[in-house]
């Protein structure tokens, strides 16, 4: 079965500088979410989009921006990158449906920030 | 504010014993709980949902069960197994289907 695709898997960026982290939903799931994952902590939610509208919002920086496209894709932007940007970032989706659904996560996107 | 909690502390366990990891959630009544395992690196993975009128729930080796007195989700691994070492997360959907985490706690099965 598909599942949640997250490109790329690891990305090295100076600081300062611009990334951009793509995720492909499983299909026919209305719900993206993304989080960040830093080292010895759980999953801190961003941003959520459904049916390509954002939903709800987390502890986001500023300098963070995403946005779901026409074919349920969706892409976190992340400029300005710091050192203590460097985490795992995981995308997920779901079926809104009633409210009770599991999310499926993709790998995550190691982001390093150097 | 809302929020769930989980026990910090990693739970050393030996192997065929049973595991039992605490979530407890303040300030609110959640309609359901989720948890979910997460390996080292990897996206967290769903394992079992429990609604508030439901008492416990079963998948295999493990069991959790929701006391709405206590505030209080537990989690067990039954007849726990070295594979069985991992995170796990509980988590609830506030409103506009946010998902949360409450810290989670690592389990370490012992052979």
């Amino acid at each position: 079965a598909a599942g949640v695709i997250q490109s790329p898997r690891h990305l090295i960026k100076e600081k300062r500088e611009t990334a951009t982290l793509k995720c492909y939903p499983i299909p026919r799931h209305d719900t993206v979410y993304w989080y960040q994952q830093g080292p010895g902590q759980d999953p801190q939610f961003l941003i959520s989009f459904y049916e390509k509208m954002q939903s709800d919002k987390g502890s986001i920086p500023d300098r963070f921006s995403a946005q779901q496209f026409s074919d349920y894709h969706s892409e976190l932007n992340m400029s300005s990158l710091e050192l203590g940007d460097s985490a795992l970032y995981f995308c997920a989706s779901s079926q809104r449906g009633s409210g009770d659904t599991e999310a499926f996560f993709g790998q995550g996107t190691r982001l390093t920030v150097v | 504010s809302q929020k769930i909690e989980q026990n910090s502390e990693a739970l050393n366990i030996q192997e065929g014993k049973t595991a039992t990891l605490t979530c407890n959630y303040t300030n609110y009544s959640p309609a359901y709980l989720q948890w979910y395992r997460q390996d080292p690196g990897r996206g967290p993975v769903f394992l079992l949902l429990i609604r508030e009128n439901e008492k416990e729930k079963r998948k295999e080796r493990l069991k959790v069960t929701f006391d709405t007195t206590l505030k209080q989700s537990l989690f067990h691994i039954t007849a726990s197994q070295p594979a069985d070492s991992a995170t796990y997360l509980c988590a609830r959907k506030a409103a506009g289907n946010k998902l949360t985490f409450g810290g989670g706690t690592r389990v370490l099965v012992k052979p």
